[in-house]
């Protein structure tokens, strides 16, 4: 069975950073491709970050590049999202969301329940 | 960026009615690239619907896609009680992998 399971998320204070987890099992990590997604309270979903199964290929939004890492420990079956630089608008539930081949240009077929972020002072 | 407009925001049906959610794209991209998700208060999204028209494991044959270059649609032939939720397509083709902003789906 498929398992995704999100950590790290928190209250932190604008500019500060966190580093979430997603701790993965019953798959093949390497084999797939991983992305992070994240949906503010009450909104809609929004694309974060996508490695390929390797991890040589990785893409972030636009509103994350420069502040935002994904990365994935594939020894340790774990994707990674270090945030740096965080702002208020980057409050949101992230989940981890594992796609079906490890490319990234594919669609995602299994989501953990996320982890929350709140970024206030 | 590739920008995906869900039509209607809000759709209001009862069970046993057709049900048709519209996504169209700014431009033009290969429909392999396009999924559809289903989410329910307080749970993750779960795929419905990749490669514009293929289902994903386990969803009823209620649910079908179709569609190709700008305009993509997702068909639930006959809604049942727990079909009701909000959707999302998204495009996986370009980065950024772009979302709609979801379409409800209410009872009436």
């Amino acid at each position: 069975e498929v398992q995704l399971l999100e950590s790290g998320g928190g209250l932190v204070q604008p500019g500060g950073s966190l580093r979430l987890s997603c701790a993965a099992s019953g798959f093949t990590f390497s084999s797939y491709a991983m992305s992070w997604v994240r949906q503010a309270p009450g909104k809609g979903l929004e694309w974060v970050s996508a490695i390929s199964g390797t991890g040589v290929t990785t893409y972030h939004a636009d509103s994350v590049k420069g502040r935002f890492t994904i990365s994935r420990d594939n020894s340790k079956n774990t994707l990674y999202l270090q945030m740096n630089s965080l702002r208020a608008e980057d409050t949101a539930l992230y989940y981890c969301a594992k796609h079906w081949s490890a490319r990234v240009d594919t669609a995602t077929d299994y989501w953990g329940q996320g982890t929350l972020v709140t970024v206030s002072s | 960026e590739i920008v995906l407009t869900q039509s209607p925001g809000t759709l209001s049906l009862s069970p046993g009615e057709r049900a048709t959610l519209s996504c169209r794209a700014s431009q033009s991209f290969a429909g392999s690239y396009l999924a559809w998700y289903q989410q329910k208060p307080g749970q993750a999204p779960r795929l419905l619907i990749y490669a514009a028209s293929s289902r994903a494991t386990g969803i009823p044959d209620r649910f079908s896609g179709s569609g190709s270059g700008t305009d993509f649609t997702l068909t639930i032939s006959r809604l049942e009680p727990e079909d009701f939720a909000v959707y999302y397509c998204q495009q996986s083709g370009t980065s950024p992998h772009t979302f709609g902003q979801g379409t409800k789906l209410e009872i009436k």
